[in-house]
């Protein structure tokens, strides 16, 4: 039972477009998001989280926007570059159980010159 | 700056074979995870240790053991392998806070094909 879901395998864009990458969970007891980078043999490494406190957390070109009411949360990367090409995953947990992350199957975005 | 190293990173095992894949952080963390990646299903918890000296099941744990060995180290172990744990096993660190989630710091991986 996958409790962290991005139903879209795949996402290409243009580069210097907008990438937005979904994600949609079931748990209700999640209260912490993860967005995660993952490039060909390597291991995934950490972009940006939120906390369910708030609706909108930004990094420079990456933005994360959650919506707690439809559980979905979505990460935007403006303006997107080649170097962005990887696997994002995302990931859910919640603080009282905080050793227990759960993880999306991931999004394969390819940015295109 | 190695951060969390595993080894080996490639693996072919026969059926009912056994293996231990290592795990080593040099960052102090408290915790440490084991998971595993199939395609279409994400990063699966196998084992997780929040702390020296304790160990938990995650999602996936039949088959497999593990070992905290101390702070640094976290050992998975697969005593008699199966074709379906076939997979590219992650290992993965992090502080440790109650009520705090912390982003995990992975190693590299190591793909383990069971024939």
């Amino acid at each position: 039972d996958q409790q962290v879901k991005q139903n879209s395998p795949s996402l290409s864009v243009q580069e210097g477009r907008i990438s937005i990458l979904n994600c949609d969970y079931t748990n209700s007891m999640f209260d912490y998001f993860l967005w995660y980078k993952k490039y060909p043999a390597e291991g995934p490494t950490f972009l940006i989280s939120i906390s369910s406190i708030k609706d909108k957390n930004e990094d420079g070109r990456f933005t994360v926007f959650l919506n707690k009411s439809a559980k979905h949360l979505s990460l935007h990367i403006v303006p997107s570059q080649p170097g962005d090409s990887a696997v994002y995953f995302c990931a859910a947990s919640a603080r009282s159980n905080n050793n227990d992350m759960r993880f999306g199957a991931g999004t394969r975005l390819t940015v295109k010159p | 700056n190695a951060g969390v190293t595993q080894t080996p990173k490639f693996q072919v095992l026969k059926t009912g074979q056994s293996m231990t894949l290592q795990c080593a952080q040099d960052m102090n963390h408290n915790s440490m995870y084991w998971y595993r990646q199939d395609p279409g299903m994400g990063l699966r918890l196998i084992y997780y240790s929040a702390s020296e000296g304790t160990t938990d099941k995650g999602e996936v744990p039949n088959g497999y053991n593990v070992s905290r060995l101390n702070k640094r180290e976290f050992s998975l172990r697969l005593e008699s392998a199966a074709p379906s744990q076939t997979s590219v096993y992650f290992c993965a660190s992090s502080e440790f806070s109650p009520g705090v989630v912390y982003g995990y710091t992975f190693g590299s991986g190591t793909r383990l094909t069971v024939v």
